[in-house]
């Protein structure tokens, strides 16, 4: 079945520094990805839509200066948390939309936990 | 703004309890989905109901999917500790552009 991975699944970085989380589609091409926030108990937030070859689509709130996102070939996207603050310490989690069966379907990294120190 | 309001956000029973998770919206789903999401993990994908009217079974889970498509509900029978996690529903549309509606989940406890 489709696949994503995600790295790093955890990260410790310092304020003012930047970091960067992959997310590639192992058995499939993924057209489209979408990249969420996630707090400690909650529904997942989505932060933006990416297309390969287009740029992201934020969602409202969603600083793109701050969370860059590259979609540059069918199978890997990045976000990347620039100049990042102890605020952005969360769990992000990327997915990729497969047509299967005559539905998309969606399929999930495992995540990434990013702590801001 | 397409919203879908999952409830109870919190349970916690016993061993051996029946329990059912409910999500509604006022809009139309292609398909509606089941996640469970254990800590510090993505979430993984239980079941897609497409058909309204649909009855999905995963040994003791049942998920329905509403007639008109804009409901559903997951319901465990003789709940189990293995059974603790989060559980989120999803509404998914008709191309891959379409982002998925989430619930805002249901903390799920079973106590030994």
């Amino acid at each position: 079945g489709a696949v994503v991975s995600q790295h790093p699944s955890w990260v410790i970085c310092k304020s003012g520094t930047s970091v960067k989380i992959e997310c590639r589609s192992l058995d499939f091409q993924a057209t489209t990805m979408f990249w969420y926030r996630q707090f400690p108990k909650q529904s997942l937030m989505l932060m933006a839509t990416s297309n390969e070859g287009s740029k992201a689509t934020y969602e409202q709130g969603v600083e793109k200066d701050k969370f860059l996102i590259n979609h540059a070939s069918l199978t890997l996207s990045t976000l990347t948390v620039t100049s990042a603050h102890p605020e952005d310490s969360s769990f992000y989690i990327c997915s990729a939309s497969v047509f299967q069966g005559g539905n998309y379907g969606y399929t999930f990294g495992s995540g990434t936990r990013l702590t801001v120190v | 703004t397409q919203l879908l309001e999952q409830s109870p956000q919190f349970l916690s029973i016993q061993e051996g309890e029946n329990l059912t998770v409910y999500c509604n919206s006022s809009s139309v789903f292609s398909s509606l989905q089941w996640y469970r999401q254990e800590p510090g993990e993505g979430p993984v994908l239980l079941v897609t109901v497409v058909t309204g009217g649909e009855v999905k079974k995963l040994k003791r889970l049942t998920f329905q999917f509403g007639d008109a498509r804009k409901d559903s509900s997951l319901h465990i029978t003789a709940a189990q500790p293995g059974d603790t996690g989060l559980y989120l529903c999803a509404g998914a549309g008709w191309d891959s552009n379409y982002q998925l509606i989430w619930g805002a989940g249901t903390k799920l406890i079973i106590k030994p």
